[in-house]
């Protein structure tokens, strides 16, 4: 089946660190870019992070650049999301996404996972 | 960043209507815009790419159209299953920005 696993969300104080995890299974995982999107509590869904097939360039959304790190391992077929310095607007549900290209150039999520949820609070 | 606009926030449909969902960019995107469908407790739903490409697999009852700035999702008659939230997505520059979201309820 092909799908995404995410795990390691959890309850952290703000200033904690979490470091999320996203399993693929059911395709050829090294061809894909990947990219994690979040959505807070009552809001709607926003772009986090994305890395290239070979984990050579990764980018950032502004509001979590020099605290997030997103890396992947090829061997493992997993990604992951390593959070620092986490922030109460950090709260929300983080979804796993495959980025597919069509014609070149075109771009889209088109496989998510079931999210994991990160709660930040003291 | 381009920002996404997305109208009405919520609308109020029957079973067998047709619904439009528009969606609007802050400057000119050509037509790298995507159109997902979200329900409660389940992951997103990627239904159409590149403004009006259907995925497969996604019913042809789902349509995508525009170009430029101004973006329609419509629903030619809505099922049961089509009850969700609804987002917009530019793909066209980085940072990718998704709209707010428009719930379609019955």
């Amino acid at each position: 089946e092909v799908q995404l696993v995410e795990s390691g969300g959890g309850l952290v104080q703000p200033g904690g660190s979490l470091r999320l995890s996203c399993t693929a299974s059911g395709f050829f995982f090294k061809v894909y870019k990947m990219s994690w999107v979040r959505q807070a509590p009552g809001k709607g869904l926003e772009w986090v992070a994305n890395i290239k097939q070979e984990g050579s360039e990764m980018y950032y959304v502004d509001s979590v650049k020099g605290r997030f790190t997103i890396s992947r391992d090829n061997a493992k077929n997993s990604v992951y999301l390593q959070m620092n310095s986490l922030r109460v607007d950090d709260t929300a549900v983080y979804y796993c996404t495959r980025v597919d290209l069509w014609f070149g150039t075109y771009d889209g999520f088109d496989l998510w996972g079931q999210g994991t949820t990160v709660t930040v609070s003291s | 960043d381009i920002q996404m606009t997305q109208s009405p926030s919520s609308l109020s449909a029957s079973l067998g209507d047709k619904v439009t969902i528009n969606c609007r960019a802050s400057q000119s995107i050509g037509n790298y815009l995507n159109w997902y469908q979200m329900k409660l407790g389940k992951a997103p739903k990627l239904l159409i790419y590149a403004a009006s490409s259907l995925l497969s697999g996604v019913p042809s009852r789902f349509s995508g159209s525009g170009s430029g700035t101004d973006f329609t999702l419509t629903i030619s008659s809505l099922q049961p299953e089509d009850f969700a939230v609804y987002y917009c997505q530019q793909s066209s520059s980085s940072p990718p920005t998704f709209g707010g979201g428009t719930k379609v309820e019955t």
